[in-house]
């Protein structure tokens, strides 16, 4: 089983509307989940990160995090084509490596007008 | 310009040459990673810096390359020999340890290797 699983896509969606992009992991003592955006050809930024149960929203993104399921999700609410982009899951694991972040392998989300 | 700064931005090589990249991180962070990354893949943990030392090295890292941080700023990423398998694009990211809660990396725009 891969440490952190994402959809590889693509996943499309008509402007406006909403994107979900979910994320497993496997190591179930993970403290911190993050998210980020990475356009082709450019370096990953940071959108948000959560590391509790529940929703945590920053303007149009929201992020959800179960960790009894191992699960989370990133949702793009009022989708715009910029937004079309590779959005990678990441996961801070615990105990001595914490200080490092393991990524999944990413889901193309493509926005149409 | 307070952000994660790689150069050379593009590097192409022939094999079995060397290729050394540099990474000058956010001033004010102690803590520098490289990771890897190849096309449809995500990021891949190289090795990790605090402060100066190194605290971690990936065991996919093969003895060809090979990672300094001397005064705890900037750090180079050095391939030895270089092989067509090396061709990825290397990024740097930092972030700074002590900060209650996550902890966040910060990328560079990264460094592309393509070995012909």
């Amino acid at each position: 089983q891969k440490e952190v699983e994402q959809n590889s896509g693509p996943l499309s969606v008509p402007e406006g509307a909403i994107a979900s992009l979910n994320c497993t992991y496997s190591d179930r003592g993970s403290q911190s989940f993050f998210w980020y955006r990475q356009y082709s050809g450019k370096s990953p930024e940071l959108i948000m990160f959560i590391y509790s149960n529940g929703d945590k929203e920053d303007g149009r993104f929201t992020a959800q995090l179960n960790k009894a399921s191992q699960y989370v999700s990133l949702l793009i609410r009022d989708s715009q084509p910029s937004d079309s982009a590779t959005y990678l899951c990441a996961v801070n694991k615990s105990g001595g490596s914490n200080y490092k972040l393991t990524f999944g392998k990413g889901t193309l989300l493509t926005v149409n007008p | 310009d307070t952000g994660v700064s790689q150069n050379p931005r593009h590097k192409i090589t022939k094999r079995g040459q060397n290729v050394t990249f540099r990474c000058d991180p956010i001033s004010e962070h102690n803590r520098l990673y490289w990771y890897r990354q190849t096309l449809g893949q995500g990021p891949e943990f190289l090795t990790y810096f605090q402060n100066e030392a190194q605290l971690e090295k990936s065991r996919l890292l093969s003895d060809r390359f090979s990672a300094e941080r001397p005064k705890g700023s900037f750090s180079t990423l050095e391939i030895q020999r270089t092989e067509q398998g090396d061709s990825a694009m290397y990024l740097c990211a930092s972030s700074l340890a002590g900060i209650s809660g996550a902890n966040v990396l910060t990328f560079g725009a990264g460094s592309r290797l393509t070995v012909l």
